[in-house]
């Protein structure tokens, strides 16, 4: 079984661009959240989508939006890059939306920007 | 609200130690707690998880964990260290129920093993 695959692995952006990051779950898995690891801040949970809803969002200005479409791909974007977005950006996927249900992590997309 | 705290940012073994990696947890209702490891340049695996049935929880890799609520801890152990053991490991909240999967995250402890 395919895990969870994020594109590009790799990004370098410039400050006030905009940015968007993929994410494809696990096949049958309809949850989808986001998070942002960075040396200062450690793990932080930026949103969930579940059957292309957002459900649950983390404390982000709203630079930050994501989307999921009908098949569980989900898109995170980010509107005037600030070079305190640098970051590693993970997704993970599970089958439902407790925490009862394993989330499977892809190994991230990593956002420079300069 | 929740928080996790993970004591020790670095904790260095020799190979074949034990390994203790300690986290409190801050939690209002009663918490699901996650321990996950990552190594360089990849995702998060999940190394065990409590739902509140065992206290005691074996998970992956000869790794343990006891929840202990009276302490309102949830520590990390293995018998013997392996080389293969160094990574960063992070101890994770979330609320039971709660109809969402948002996690929050300790800061993590990396874990060195020398020979």
């Amino acid at each position: 079984k395919a895990g969870v695959t994020q594109t590009p692995r790799y990004l370098i952006k410039t400050r006030g661009q905009q940015v968007t990051l993929s994410c494809s779950p696990i096949s049958g898995h309809r949850s989808v959240s986001w998070y942002q690891q960075t040396p200062g801040q450690g793990l932080q949970f930026l949103f969930e989508y579940f059957s292309e809803t957002q459900r649950n969002k983390g404390n982000f200005p709203g630079r930050f939006s994501g989307r999921q479409f009908s098949n569980s791909r989900s898109e995170m974007n980010v509107s005037t890059l600030e070079l305190g977005d640098s970051a590693l950006y993970l997704c993970a996927s599970s089958l439902g939306t407790t925490a009862l249900y394993e989330q499977y992590f892809g190994p991230g997309t990593r956002l420079t920007v300069t | 609200a929740q928080s996790v705290t993970q004591l020790g940012s670095h904790v260095s073994v020799s190979e074949g130690a034990l390994v203790l990696l300690r986290c409190n947890y801050s939690s209002s209702v009663p918490p699901y707690l996650f321990w996950y490891v990552q190594y360089p340049n990849q995702g998060l695996q999940l190394l065990l998880k409590y739902t509140s049935a065992a206290t005691l929880v074996k998970g992956i890799n000869g790794f343990e964990a006891e929840f202990k609520k009276s302490e309102t801890s949830f520590h990390l152990t293995k018998p013997s260290a392996h080389m293969s053991d160094a990574a960063e490991y992070f101890c994770a909240v979330s609320l039971q129920g709660g109809g969402y999967n948002k996690l929050i995250f300790g800061a993590g402890t990396r874990l060195a093993v020398h020979p």
